[in-house]
């Protein structure tokens, strides 16, 4: 079974390019959580997704960054105009269908370095 | 809003027992969980703890927790070289309307042979 996937691993973009990260949960598992770490930090949760549905965004910047998860296919978190403070690693995780606990289960990350 | 907080640095010979302490402020945490990240890699999950349980043993993992005081801690007993990483405290309310994990900034394990 794999695991949470994620791609690119590694993102190079200039300053106002777009930037689009994929994550492919764990099958079986329709939640989807983002976060970003930046250097020498702990991660920060960004947004919360099930399948069509925007659950919990209340990390996320109000500009420039969205997030979906589409009935089919991978997750996407895109980050539109990126600046050089976006340089950071993006973690997805995924957890299943509520049981009362949902462990996050998580991804390889997508380290982003703007130049 | 909620806090969780961890000492930065820890340093410890290899077959000693390494502890690794957490702090964390917010009342309705439900879920507690420690996770491991090694250089360039995801977080992996090494366990966690429901706040009504006051300690829980994983093979060389011992989790203790301390509701009162809001502390947790991981034990790590005959600590190898591999087990040097990054070790992340998280909690969450368990609130199926906000899932998010909030993270402390981690403490780095230094394991020397």
């Amino acid at each position: 079974n794999a695991g949470v996937m994620q791609n690119p691993r590694h993102l190079v973009r200039r300053r106002g390019q777009e930037a689009r990260l994929r994550c492919s949960p764990m099958k079986g598992h329709s939640h989807v959580y983002w976060y970003r770490q930046l250097p020498e930090e702990g991660l920060k949760f960004m947004v919360y997704l099930q399948k069509e549905n925007i659950i919990d965004e209340s990390g996320m910047p109000k500009e420039r960054f969205s997030a979906e998860f589409p009935k089919e296919g991978p997750s996407i978190l895109r980050i539109q105009q990126v600046v050089r403070g976006d340089s950071a690693a993006y973690f997805c995780a995924s957890s299943p269908p509520s049981q009362g606990r949902e462990t996050q289960y998580f991804g390889p990350g997508t380290r982003l370095l703007v130049l | 809003g909620e806090d969780v907080e961890q000492s930065l640095f820890l340093s410890v010979r290899e077959g000693d027992s390494s502890v690794i302490n957490c702090t964390y402020t917010d009342s309705s945490s439900t879920y507690l969980y420690w996770y491991k990240q090694e250089p360039g890699a995801g977080l992996q999950l090494l366990t966690y703890i429901f706040s009504n349980m006051d300690m829980k043993q994983d093979q060389r993992l011992t989790v203790l927790l301390n509701k009162k005081d809001k502390h947790l801690s991981l034990r790590i007993a005959d600590t190898q070289t591999g087990d040097s990483a990054i070790y992340f405290c998280a909690e969450s309310s368990g609130d199926t309307g906000r899932r998010a994990l909030t993270f402390g900034s981690g403490t780095r394990l230094q394991v020397q042979p």
